[in-house]
This record gives C-alpha cells, structure tokens and sequence, in this order.
C-alpha cells in the first residue's frame, strides 16, 4: 500500500489566521481525499481532489474555506482559512489503491492535529 | 440518507474475552464495507475490504463478517494491544466518498 505523510502533524493557531496542510504520497495516485475528523467524532470527507481538475467539495464544505490544490499525482495541500475554534479537528488526506490488489480501498496519512485558540 | 452506525459506542474486555463489534448500514446501494483501526493520535489503519454478503475475511484474532444489513468484527482471545477504535465505513455505488461510523472503542484489559 501507498506511504502517506503529512505535514504538520499538529499546530496551534490563533483565530483569523489559515494553515496550509501537505498530504506526499510514496506512489502516483489518482485520487486524493481529505477528511476531518473533529474531537471524538468519526471521519467527514472535506473534498475529492483529482489531478487537472477542480476539487469537488462535499456539502456543508466551500472552496472559500478550504481551498485545496493537487499540482501533481503525489502532492496535495489543504488550507484551512480564517480559523475559528470550530476549526480544531483532525484533517486527514487518504489515497485510494486503484493500482493495487485491494481495489477500491483508500488509505490514510497520519494525521494533522489543529487547535485554534 | 446513507448511514452507517456502530455499537456498542465503547467496549471493555478483559485479555481473552472474546467479543464482536457491530456495524449497521443503510445505503442506497453498497458497494464495499471497510474496516480500520484507529490509534490515539494516528490516522486509521485498514483493516478489511467485503464486498458481498456472506463474505468472511480474517486477520490474527480478528474476523469481519457482512450480511445484506450489517457487518460484524469478531475479536477472539483478544489481548492488550487489540485496544483501539475501530471503524466501519460504506462505500456507496457510483460514488468515491467512504461514509463512516462513530467507531466503537475497545479496551482490553489485562
């Protein structure tokens, strides 16, 4: 399976400011995902981001508030914008191992841990 | 609405108690069920991938199960380092997202 990374693995931040999070993957991928998974909850899908093409947000998320770029097959960055405490989570980035003998199945990164004060 | 839910929301054992975890979805059309395990502080680890009912898979002392409703995650002679959270999630036709479950949290004690 794929090795995903992340940076940062955690950060303090203070209201109205924004934090880029990077997702490196070991392997070319199609698609990359990001999720959130906020304190003692269970994991949201953010966006769909594809290489070439615009990221497709699921509902309740905006591009605004989480613009995300995917300049090549091994790279992608989430920011997250103007910070509010509501923002502190746990933002994840997963790769799907369409290539590979378990079809279909998407793997994660470590983790960025977020708190906004 | 797609969903998926867990119970129990959390699980104490003692080392060798075996015991199963549940895992209830209700989706417009399914076409795989993920099992993780979730660390404190990691990002899920995978588990298992059933794609139909009846299909059994197993790891160690793990063994997932899925019927046309629910998928189980039996754990047998279960030890200390079992202790984790674990996590379901339904992959739905024609779509890429995974819809999660609030994870179940077991603690083995010894």
């Amino acid at each position: 399976s794929a090795v995903i990374s992340q940076k940062p693995s955690r950060d303090i931040c203070q209201r109205g400011t924004s934090l880029t999070i990077q997702c490196q993957v070991d392997s070319q991928v199609t698609m990359m995902f990001w999720y959130r998974q906020q304190p003692g909850q269970s994991l949201t899908l953010i966006a769909t981001a594809n290489q070439g093409s615009e990221a497709t947000y699921e509902s309740g998320f905006v591009i605004d508030k989480f613009p995300i770029s995917r300049p090549n097959l091994t790279f992608s960055t989430l920011t997250v914008s103007n910070m509010s405490p509501e923002d502190s989570s746990i933002y994840l980035c997963s790769v799907e191992d369409r290539a590979g003998v378990r079809a279909d199945t998407q793997y994660f990164g470590p983790g960025t841990r977020l708190t906004v004060l | 609405e797609d969903q998926v839910t867990q119970s129990p929301e959390a699980l104490r054992l003692q080392e060798g108690e075996s015991s199963s975890l549940n895992c209830s979805y209700t989706v417009s059309g399914l076409r795989g069920l993920f099992w993780y395990r979730q660390d404190p502080g990691k990002g899920p680890e995978f588990l298992f991938t059933l794609y139909s009912a009846g299909e059994e898979k197993e790891k160690e002392r793990l063994k997932a199960t899925l019927t046309k409703k629910e998928s189980f995650l039996h754990i047998t002679a279960p030890k200390p380092e079992d202790s984790a959270t674990y996590l379901c999630a339904a992959r739905i036709q024609g779509a890429q997202k995974l819809v999660f479950g609030q994870g179940t949290r077991l603690t083995i004690n010894p």
